[in-house]
């Protein structure tokens, strides 16, 4: 089944702890993207990737890492997490860069820091 | 930075009635998406529009893309209790084919 799948689904932990956020998707998409969903803010683009090794910044990309080693992971690293990353964050991927591709979105990972 | 202003964000009506939900921006888009989401999942595209003045249709819902392409709405007719959800649009900046702009999204609630 095509999918993009996140891992965990929820987490809970501390302000400082190192933590990483998986994403890999099995359609071979060259394209692939993190949001934060926040209330009344609709979804905003942490960071994207066009292809393997080639990462940008989106909108809010401070206190974020991410990597593109290969095509099909894209795990999002937060170095040292504070309060205000305490959001819904989803994965996406499609075939080729934006325009008129429709994205596939991973079902997100609630993270709350404390 | 480009923004997408979606409106209304909550939307509360009764089955059968009709309604519509704007999107509007000062930026032109190569490209318009409209997205629905239920809770616990993630987005699913709807409709993508691309041409200025183009009107897609899905069922019930119908999409528009406006002239100059900065703006669209989305017109549900006879909604449906199946229809409740979040709906988002999303735009393509002209300039960055990477980039994708979400509006705040609209809560819409269809009861029995």
């Amino acid at each position: 089944e095509a999918q993009v799948t996140q891992n965990p689904r929820y987490l809970i932990t501390v302000t400082g702890k190192k933590l990483t956020v998986t994403c890999s998707q099995n359609m071979n998409h060259e394209y692939m993207s993190w949001y934060r969903q926040d209330p009344g803010l609709g979804l905003r683009q942490i960071y994207y990737s066009m292809n393997v090794e080639v990462t940008d910044k989106g909108d809010v990309p401070e206190g974020y890492k991410v990597s593109r080693k290969e095509k099909r992971n894209f795990p999002l690293i937060l170095e040292s997490p504070s309060p205000n990353q305490t959001s819904l964050y989803f994965c996406a991927s499609s075939l080729r860069p934006l325009g008129v591709q429709p994205q596939h979105f991973g079902d997100g990972t609630r993270l709350s820091i404390l | 930075t480009q923004l997408l202003e979606q409106s209304p964000q909550f939307l509360s009506i009764q089955e059968g009635e009709n309604l519509t939900v704007y999107c509007n921006s000062s930026s032109v888009f190569s490209s318009l998406q409209w997205y629905r989401q239920e809770p616990g999942e993630g987005p699913v595209l709807l409709v993508t529009v691309v041409t200025g003045g183009e009107v897609k249709k899905l069922k019930r819902l119908t999409f528009q893309f406006g002239d100059a392409r900065k703006d669209s709405s989305l017109h549900i007719t006879a909604a449906q209790p199946g229809d409740t959800g979040l709906y988002l649009c999303a735009g393509a900046p002209t300039s960055n084919t990477g980039k994708l702009i979400f509006g705040q999204g609209t809560t819409l609630q269809v009861k029995p």
